[in-house]
């Protein structure tokens, strides 16, 4: 039921480029990214509806496959400031639409060295 | 401003103690959740509630309890009945199903 993330974890140079993937095996409504560095609360980055509808930051970009349940993030030319453990929450659709809950991955563990 | 606030942001109970977390929000959302985060881990839903007076169980419940009495505020109950109290906890609120969650900034939990 958990979405599964990959990879678990990627080491950048700044200035560097980097996809993180999101696998869920239920249908979805939404997916949303966000990030966490350590021993802070999560940031939301982007949320991505079912219909194409995609809200966010401007620096940030995503994709979201609904047939295959997947989504993906860009990050590009990363910065130092882009360092953190970057989580996708995933929304299904329940009696009477969608609901509210999420279901979090595991996570992906980004380092990028200067 | 408008926010989520959670205290305490360090708590320590001993072994067989009940403790409760605070949640409070004044964005006037309609959701609000708690999850929580172990070392390494992911977020993992505890409770939400969709409407005051209502709630419903994540995917670890057991052991914990929460109210709704007002929009504003969501306090968990961690009960000497969760064998492993020890955690990172978050609280969350969205106004609905469409929107991003907020959080707030957590409380760590240390059960001796």
């Amino acid at each position: 039921q958990q979405p599964v993330q990959s990879p678990q974890a990627v080491i950048l140079r700044e200035g560097e480029d980097a996809v993180i993937n999101c696998s869920s095996s239920k249908a979805l409504y939404s997916v949303h990214w966000y990030r966490q560095k350590h021993g802070e609360a999560p940031v939301f980055l982007m949320i991505l509806l079912k219909g194409g509808e995609q809200k966010g930051h401007e620096k940030i970009s995503a994709s979201f496959n609904e047939k295959k349940q997947q989504s993906s993030l860009y990050l590009t030319a990363s910065q130092l400031s882009y360092s953190g453990t970057y989580f996708c929450g995933t929304g299904t659709l329940g009696y009477g639409g969608a609901t509210n809950k999420l279901i979090f991955g595991t996570g992906t563990l980004l380092a990028v060295q200067p | 401003d408008g926010g989520i606030t959670q205290s305490p942001k360090y708590l320590f109970r001993k072994e067989g103690q009940n403790v409760t977390l605070s949640c409070e929000q004044n964005l006037n959302h309609d959701a609000m959740y708690w999850y929580r985060q172990d070392p390494g881990q992911g977020l993992r839903l505890i409770y939400y509630s969709q409407i005051v007076n209502d709630f419903q169980k994540g995917d670890i419940a057991e052991g914990y309890s929460v109210s709704r009495e007002k929009k504003e505020s969501f306090p968990l109950t961690v009960t000497s009945a969760q064998k492993n109290p020890t955690a990172f906890y978050l609280c969350a609120s969205t106004p609905t199903a469409y929107n991003e969650q907020f959080f707030g900034p957590g409380t760590r939990l240390t059960v001796l």
